[in-house]
């Protein structure tokens, strides 16, 4: 299982735009990369997932370079509700197992 | 996004007590559940992953005795917790995939809060 780094936490101020770096140096040719977001008491919810390039969905982005060693998580014009803990899983598919690191925890501050 | 609900979604039990946590996909049939335990400002850790029709497999430190996992059809997964203690008190977190779909993802129930007096 290829392990993921990420910040311990952020600060950012509502309207600006947060990015959200995860290394995963040993990442697999089958491997995606996918981010989801927990809230407090809740279970994560999934925010993007990716291969390769840029991807992008109504509510983020994720971009890889080419040599998929990293990922950024880009979150537009963030608000207090995106306030939460944010974990990059990387893994080869929905049934097979994956490792949660410490994830990010992201404060939005008015 | 897959649905997935769980049931109850928080219990308060005695110690000694056993107590039956439901996962179910609502919408989709899961081949794959696994089974996660969140102990608060933690990460989640996998307890068991659990293939429908077949033997949960747990990953290292938990007790299959003690955290009984059933998968016994494609949208329904339980986790029993079998003579419950204090330590035991923590957040369960089920998701589900589809291996036959090639699905790249997991999806992420509510949880379910539980804690053993």
């Amino acid at each position: 299982l290829a392990k993921t780094t990420q910040p311990i936490s952020m600060d950012s101020y509502e309207g600006q735009e947060v990015n959200i770096t995860c290394s995963h140096n040993n990442i697999a040719t089958n491997d995606y990369i996918t981010w989801y977001q927990q809230f407090p008491s809740q279970g994560p919810r999934f925010i993007i997932q990716g291969y390769k390039t840029k991807v992008t969905n109504e509510v983020a982005s994720l971009f890889i370079p080419a040599d998929r060693k990293s990922s950024t998580l880009s979150l537009p014009r963030v608000s207090l509700s995106d306030t939460a803990v944010y974990y990059c899983l990387v893994g080869s598919g929905g049934y097979q197992k994956v490792t949660f690191g410490i994830g990010t925890k992201l404060q939005v501050i008015p | 996004g897959a649905v997935v609900s769980q049931h109850p979604s928080w219990v308060i039990c005695k110690s000694g007590t056993s107590v039956k946590i439901e996962c179910r996909s609502l919408d989709f049939q899961a081949t794959t559940m696994f089974w996660y335990r969140q102990f608060p400002k933690q990460s989640l850790m996998l307890m068991a992953t659990s293939n429908e029709g077949s033997k949960a497999t747990y990953e290292q430190g938990v007790e299959k005795d003690k955290f009984l996992i059933n998968h016994a059809s494609l949208t329904l997964s339980t986790l029993t917790v079998t003579s419950a203690h204090p330590e035991d008190s923590s957040f369960y977190i089920c998701s589900a995939g589809n291996r036959d779909r090639g699905w790249q993802t997991q999806y992420f129930g509510p949880g379910t809060r539980l804690l053993v007096l």
